[in-house]
């Protein structure tokens, strides 16, 4: 019930094209639904996250959707450069400051 | 501000040793975690610590995994008779309080242990 389960584990995306990545969870508990962006040999960074009162939060390229009845959130990454080549990993928190990530999505933007 | 810092940065230790990898928070920040990464997976919570007490240790193994966060100097996180299972990159974060309410956790760049 602490899973957060995520696909693809790795996507190639044309620059310019829109990037997906989505994830699921079970534990009705989590409030705090947060993505990190990883470069390798760096440590995870925080991009953008959610709580499940609003349906979507959008910061410049980057759009987390949130369905709650359907315990799904999903990244969307607009017009998709070379430079957002990177690991990325949703994640879910409830009470006790305790992050259960996904599994990551490998993502690669060719130019 | 230097961000959360860790070393070393690479460790290699031949089975049967012990391993001790240090974290120092950001300036001002009072709460540390500890999280595993295997290769080709996700972060693995194991601990969450404060200045001086073990707040959450539900992720850490029973045996042969400690970790401190003492009043003065970094977090350690000990490992003993380190066996070839434990080689994984060991990351630390960092937090003014604790998560939620906008409170963001920040990550070192982590400590690659390789066990021999």
């Amino acid at each position: 019930q602490q899973q957060v389960k995520q696909s693809p584990q790795s996507l190639i995306v044309q620059k310019g094209g829109i990037s997906i990545i989505n994830c699921a969870y079970e534990n009705t508990a989590f409030d705090y639904f947060p993505w990190y962006q990883q470069f390798p040999g760096k440590g995870p960074a925080l991009l953008i996250a959610i709580r499940p009162d609003v349906s979507e939060k959008k910061e410049g390229r980057f759009t987390i959707s949130f369905n709650k009845s359907a315990k799904q959130f999903s990244l969307h990454i607009m017009d998709s450069q070379p430079g957002d080549s990177a690991t990325y990993f949703c994640a879910a928190m409830g009470r006790g400051s305790r992050l259960t990530f996904g599994e990551g999505t490998q993502l690669t933007v060719n130019p | 501000n230097a961000g959360v810092m860790q070393n070393p940065r690479h460790l290699v230790r031949r089975r049967g040793q012990e391993a001790r990898l240090r974290c120092s928070p950001m300036k001002g920040h009072s709460h540390v975690y500890w999280y595993r990464q295997l290769p080709e997976e996700g972060l693995k919570f194991m601990v969450y610590l404060q200045k001086e007490n073990i707040i959450d240790e539900s992720g850490m193994p029973k045996e042969r995994f400690s970790a401190e966060f003492p009043k003065e100097g970094p977090s350690i996180l000990r490992i003993q008779q380190v066996v070839r299972g434990d080689s994984a990159a060991y990351f630390c974060a960092s937090s003014l309080a604790g998560l939620g309410g906008g409170t963001e956790a920040f990550f070192g760049q982590g400590t690659r242990l390789t066990v021999v």
